[in-house]
C-alpha cells in the first residue's frame, strides 16, 4: 500500500526556516516526480515545488523561487523542502504528493500525504 | 486569485448529474491536455479523481468523468450519491514549468 508520511512544520517567526519530510513507502520511488502542494487558510490550493524521479531537475512557483529548495533521496525514499525567509504569506497546510504519470509529469498528483501545517507569526 | 476560474458552489440531487467547470485561458487549459481534478473532503488530503482530462485513475468510479472545450475542462459526475459531498479543484500545466489550481467548487449534494 502506498504510503507518504510527512513530518516537520509548526510554527516559525517570519524570516525564519523550516523543513518538511516526506517519508514514501508501498511504491518505487526513484521512478516517480514529486511535488509539494500548499493549501491556503481560505482553503486554495497552490502548486509548490516538483523534483523529477531522478532528482535532476527542479521546479518552483514564482511566490517561492530563491527561497525553498526541494529535493529527494531516493536511497533512503525521502522528499524534502527547505524553506528560507517564512513569511505569513508562507502560511498553510503543506502536502508532498506523488505523480500519477512517471517521473517526469508532475502535473497530475496521484497519491498525497497527510499534510503538515506551517504557522509563520511572531 | 486563482489562475483557473471554479464557480464557488454547485448542488444536485441524488441520482443527478452535475457537470462542475474550469476556466483558464489559451496558455493553459486550452494548450495542453494536463487537467487534473481532485476530490477533496473536510479535513482529509485531496484525492485525485481525473487526469490528463478525461482519465480515470484505478479505483474511481466511472461516474466520475472529464472533459475539456477549449479553455473550459468540465468533470461531470453522474448519478449523484451523498458521499460525493466536497470540495472539488481543477489544475492545469501552464508552461514554463508552472501548474496552476482553481479556486475550488464545493459540491452539495440535496
Amino acid at each position: 500500500e502506498e504510503q507518504l508520511l510527512q513530518s516537520g512544520g509548526g510554527l516559525v517567526q517570519p524570516g525564519g526556516s523550516l523543513r518538511l519530510s516526506c517519508a514514501a513507502s508501498g511504491f518505487t520511488f526513484s521512478i516517480f516526480a514529486m511535488s509539494w502542494v500548499r493549501q491556503t487558510p481560505r482553503g486554495g490550493l497552490e502548486w509548490v515545488s516538483a523534483i523529477t524521479g531522478s532528482g535532476g531537475r527542479t521546479y518552483y512557483a514564482d511566490s517561492v523561487k530563491g527561497r525553498f529548495t526541494i529535493s529527494r533521496d531516493n536511497s533512503k525514499n525521502t522528499l524534502s523542502l527547505q524553506m528560507n525567509s517564512l513569511s505569513a504569506d508562507d502560511t498553510a497546510v503543506y502536502y508532498c504528493a506523488k505523480a500519477q504519470v512517471g517521473s517526469t509529469s508532475y502535473y497530475g498528483a496521484g497519491y498525497w500525504g497527510q499534510g503538515t501545517l506551517v504557522i509563520v507569526s511572531s | 486569485q486563482s489562475a483557473l476560474t471554479q464557480p464557488p458552489s454547485a448542488s444536485g440531487s441524488p441520482g443527478q448529474s452535475v457537470t462542475l467547470s474550469c476556466t483558464g485561458a489559451s496558455s493553459d487549459v486550452g494548450v495542453y491536455n494536463y487537467v487534473s481534478w481532485y476530490q477533496q473532503h473536510p479535513g482529509k488530503a485531496p484525492k485525485l479523481i481525473i487526469y490528463e482530462v478525461s482519465k480515470r485513475p484505478s479505483g474511481v468510479p466511472d461516474r466520475f468523468s472529464g472533459s475539456k472545450s477549449g479553455n473550459t475542462a468540465s468533470l461531470t459526475v453522474s448519478g449523484l450519491q451523498a458521499e460525493d459531498e466536497a470540495d472539488y479543484y481543477c489544475s492545469s500545466y501552464a508552461g514554463s514549468n508552472n501548474l496552476v489550481f482553481g479556486g475550488g467548487t464545493k459540491l452539495t449534494v440535496l
